[in-house]
């Protein structure tokens, strides 16, 4: 199958400062990314969709300026976590689809832990 | 785009024994994924099943798929501790994002 990576794949930080969280597709393009994110034993949430050359689209209650999408190109998109607080803390999954199949596939996520 | 609700939410079976989850959903289709979600790791690909298929086999897995009843179910042959995981569905319309249900939480004891 399609990979997907994430880097880092964990992050502590202070409260205040911001993160950045790279989802990389390795062997193919994708011009649709989606980010999630899951609290401690809770199921992933849709928090936006990002696309290529254009904005990103967010999830209802999801902070657009809090949460900053980037989508530069093909094959690479960034989340940064803005002024991140303590409530923050999560594991952020990106995922991505290959051109013309239907099975979208997931990066390894990326624990952020913020002091 | 929808999620599917998937049933039981936890599962507790010895090795070697068959596990069977099940998944609910409410609108028409085009294909219904089911992942697999070890602690603390992303989502792994398990098999995807189109809304004309019916039943669909991938090593140790079998999945089915009834449209008319709006449901799906995997069924993990002979597990084992390896297998011990959180599974979830994905039924897909369009070309909408996956959004996902709580899942089921499978402890295959050895």
């Amino acid at each position: 199958g399609a990979v997907v990576s994430q880097h880092p794949s964990w992050v502590i930080c202070k409260s205040g400062t911001s993160v950045k969280i790279e989802c990389r597709s390795l062997d193919f393009q994708a011009t649709t990314m989606f980010w999630y994110r899951q609290f401690p034993k809770q199921s992933l949430m849709l928090m936006a969709t990002s696309n290529e050359g254009s904005k990103a689209t967010y999830e209802q209650g999801v902070e657009k300026d809090k949460f900053l999408i980037n989508h530069a190109s093909l094959t690479l998109s960034t989340l940064t976590v803005t002024s991140a607080h303590p409530e923050d803390s999560s594991f952020y999954i990106c995922s991505a689809y290959p051109t013309s199949t239907d099975t979208q596939y997931f990066g390894p996520g990326t624990r952020l832990t913020v002091l | 785009s929808q999620q599917g609700e998937e049933d039981p939410q936890a599962l507790s079976i010895q090795e070697g024994e068959n596990a069977t989850m099940n998944c609910s959903y409410k609108t028409s289709i085009n294909n219904l994924q089911w992942y697999r979600q070890n602690s603390g790791r992303g989502l792994v690909h398990l098999i995807l099943i189109r809304s004309n298929e019916r039943e669909k086999h991938s090593g140790r897995l079998r999945v089915t798929l009834d449209t008319s009843k709006k449901s799906s179910s995997l069924l993990i042959t002979a597990s084992r501790a390896a297998d011990t995981a959180s599974y979830f569905c994905a039924p897909k319309a369009g070309n909408t994002p996956l959004v996902f249900g709580k899942g089921t939480r499978l402890s295959v004891i050895a």
